[in-house]
């Protein structure tokens, strides 16, 4: 299996406008996670998907950021209008149904907001 | 809430020495623990897991044990080496909410 993949890898995009990031989840994986690293908060999770449902979005930062999982193989995290302080490394990870299941997570995409 | 608390970095140590990153969790009932590692440029990879207390999770020479009764999961390695340079994550699962919590993450550089 690839593994969970991620694109871009890198995005750099200026104030005010839309940014779109991607994950395909390791196939057979019944949850999707999308989180934000940041050097001052760390490993933040902003939301997760149970079988392409949105289980809890509680670490949404606010409503410019919003999420969906279409299909199981699938799902966008959209920043809409971006902003200088939404710069970070976004992973989105996946793992088997389960709670002590371990995560198998992506690169990452590296975003810069000027 | 569930939550980890582990100690603030960055650590350097020299080729060969010993490694401790003290790990301690919040949680309500019996949760799983887990480390994880994040080379640069990369994303979290699971090192070591357990899963009831008393457990002991081990890998590439690196073991935590679950203490229920302190509440911790520190990480531990003998002799470390530069390619354990990477930033070491302590996470916790738990049966009362599906999402991994972390750590705010410990640095760790090895020096030859």
């Amino acid at each position: 299996d690839a593994g969970v993949i991620q694109s871009p890898r890198h995005e750099v995009t200026e104030m005010g406008q839309e940014v779109t990031l991607r994950c395909k989840p390791i196939s057979g994986h019944d949850y999707l996670f999308w989180y934000r690293q940041t050097m001052m908060r760390g490993l933040e999770l902003l939301i997760y998907f149970n079988n392409n449902v949105p289980i809890d979005d509680s670490g949404m930062p606010e409503d410019r950021f919003s999420a969906k999982m279409p299909n199981a193989s699938f799902s966008t995290l959209k920043i809409q209008p971006s902003e200088p302080r939404d710069s970070a490394v976004y992973f989105c990870a996946s793992s088997l149904a389960s709670y002590n299941e371990k995560l198998f997570f992506g690169s990452g995409t590296q975003l810069s907001v000027l | 809430g569930n939550s980890v608390t582990q100690m603030e970095g960055p650590v350097t140590l020299s080729e060969e020495a010993f490694l401790t990153i003290n790990c301690t969790y919040t949680a309500t009932g019996y949760p799983s623990l887990f480390w994880y590692v994040q080379y640069p440029g990369e994303g979290l990879q699971l090192l070591l897991k357990a899963t009831k207390a008393d457990d002991k999770g081990s890998n590439k020479g690196f073991e935590a044990t679950y203490r229920k009764e302190t509440t911790s999961f520190h990480l531990e390695k003998g002799s470390v080496q530069v390619s354990d340079s990477a930033v070491y994550f302590c996470a916790l699962s738990a049966y009362n909410n599906n999402d991994m919590r972390f750590g705010a993450g410990t640095r760790l550089t090895v020096k030859p």
